[in-house]
């Protein structure tokens, strides 16, 4: 079955402690990208990833890393995280992004997180 | 200015209607545009995407884009009760490779 996973799906973690979303896609998809949803901000993008080792700054990318060393994985770290970080966090995949058609976006399931 | 707006609603709709969500974007140059749609606690689905002026259907769902307006609607015909969900408007700009989301406009199909 064609999907995007996340994993862990829901955390609780505290101030400053080292985490990492991951996200996989088995649909052969170049184009990756980490988005938050916060109530009344609606899905901000954090960071993208045009192919491997190409990785580019969304409109909200303070706080995160990325790395995308193979295609089909491109995880979400955070290095010390805090309060404002609580949200839920949704791995996006698509073909491409220069061709219409080939930047149809598909979501994972999301990952909620809270930072106390 | 937001990259993308849309109307939080609510939006009632009765069972059996025409449901109309509009979007406004700001960059001129944006080339691609989709509509999502997202129940409470889920993550988004793809339900159109559409690239030139003008109609697009797809059974019950037709997006309409208008460029020169900076407008792009979507119509859910004969409207379901498990139409009831946030929709959101995404759009691509043409000369970059992010994605810009409207905060949604959540729909109520009323039985």
């Amino acid at each position: 079955e064609a999907q995007v996973t996340q994993n862990p799906r829901y955390l609780i973690t505290v101030t400053g402690k080292k985490l990492t979303v991951t996200c996989s896609q088995n649909m052969n998809h170049e184009y990756m990208s980490w988005y938050r949803q916060d109530p009344g901000l609606g899905l901000r993008q954090i960071y993208y990833s045009m192919n491997v080792e190409v990785t580019d700054k969304g409109d909200v990318p303070e706080g995160y890393k990325v790395s995308r060393k193979e295609k089909r994985n491109f995880p979400l770290i955070l290095e010390s995280p805090s309060p404002n970080q609580t949200s839920l966090y949704f791995c996006a995949s698509s073909f491409g992004i220069t061709r219409t058609s080939y930047n149809e976006q598909f979501f994972g399931p999301g990952t909620r997180l809270t930072v106390l | 200015q937001k990259e993308v707006e849309q109307n939080s609603g609510p939006l009632s709709v009765p069972e059996g209607a025409i449901a109309s969500l509009n979007c406004t974007y700001s960059d001129r140059g944006s080339q691609s545009f989709f509509w999502y749609r997202q129940y409470s606690g889920k993550s988004p689905e793809l339900i159109m995407s559409i690239y030139s002026n003008g109609d697009k259907e797809d059974g019950r769902f037709t997006a309409q884009l208008n460029k020169a307006s900076q407008y792009v609607s979507l119509l859910i015909r004969d409207s379901q009760p498990s139409d009831s969900a946030t929709y959101l408007c995404a759009v691509n700009k043409g000369t970059g490779n992010q994605f810009y989301f409207g905060t949604g406009t959540s729909l109520t199909v009323i039985p």
